[in-house]
């Protein structure tokens, strides 16, 4: 059964810390990974990962892929308090005759506070 | 353990068919949400609702009506299918209560249009 488990669950941290989110995967057909920052409507989109050791950073956001060790982490560097939100990783797999799904963690809840 | 399910994994339809996607979750939530996934474009949400007969629409509702005549059944109805609708849907519902709010996904449904 595939499997992607976000660790930790939940996290609290003062603003201007340093945080890092964990994402292991079994899965499957590995076609990409993703993370989603969810606040209180939709989860926005923040970045797909699909080649091993290639860093993706957004401001102060950042997201690296190991796929030998089948795990992502997502960077957050001087956190503010609009960080707060659930963060979401998702493995992308081939199902086979060019389709494709989404496998979520449970999400990691981040809360900042001032 | 909360479960989210849709009525089918894999759809093919021609075009000008109408379409019905149902979900349906077990844990009595009250937000439930439609989304479609494409490669390289993240999440984007159709429509989604905050009680029964509620429904509100999401950033690309066009195309897309829904359903929720009961609090565990979320409808999304594709009045008539096009080529561009040929995606990965997926559903979440998601538990309403303050500072908590993790959405749940089902495994997606993979629409093909002809």
């Amino acid at each position: 059964e595939d499997k992607v488990v976000q660790s930790p669950l939940s996290l609290v941290v003062h603003e201007g810390d340093t945080v890092t989110l964990n994402c292991s995967y079994e899965v499957t057909n590995f076609r990409s990974l993703l993370w989603y920052k969810q606040e209180k409507k939709a989860p926005t989109f923040l970045f797909m990962l699909t080649s091993s050791g290639i860093e993706k950073k957004s401001g102060r956001l950042s997201s690296i892929l190991d796929k030998k060790e089948l795990f992502s982490i997502l960077n957050i560097t001087a956190t503010q308090t609009g960080d707060s939100a659930v963060y979401l990783c998702a493995v992308e797999l081939y199902s086979g005759a060019g389709s494709y799904q989404l496998t979520f963690g449970k999400g990691t809840k981040l809360s900042v506070i001032p | 353990d909360v479960k989210v399910t849709q009525s089918s994994r894999y759809l093919v339809k021609r075009t000008g068919e109408k379409v019905f996607l149902e979900c349906v979750q077990d844990m009595d939530h009250e937000n439930m949400f439609w989304y479609r996934q494409d490669p390289g474009l993240g999440l984007r949400l159709i429509y989604f609702s905050y009680d029964v007969k509620m429904k509100e629409k999401g950033d690309i509702p066009e195309g897309y009506s829904v359903s929720r005549e009961k609090k565990e059944r979320f409808s999304l109805i594709l009045e008539s299918a096009s080529t561009n609708q040929t995606s990965m849907y997926l559903c979440a519902s998601q538990v309403d209560r303050g500072s908590v709010y993790t959405q749940y996904f089902g495994p997606g449904t993979r629409l093909t249009v002809l």
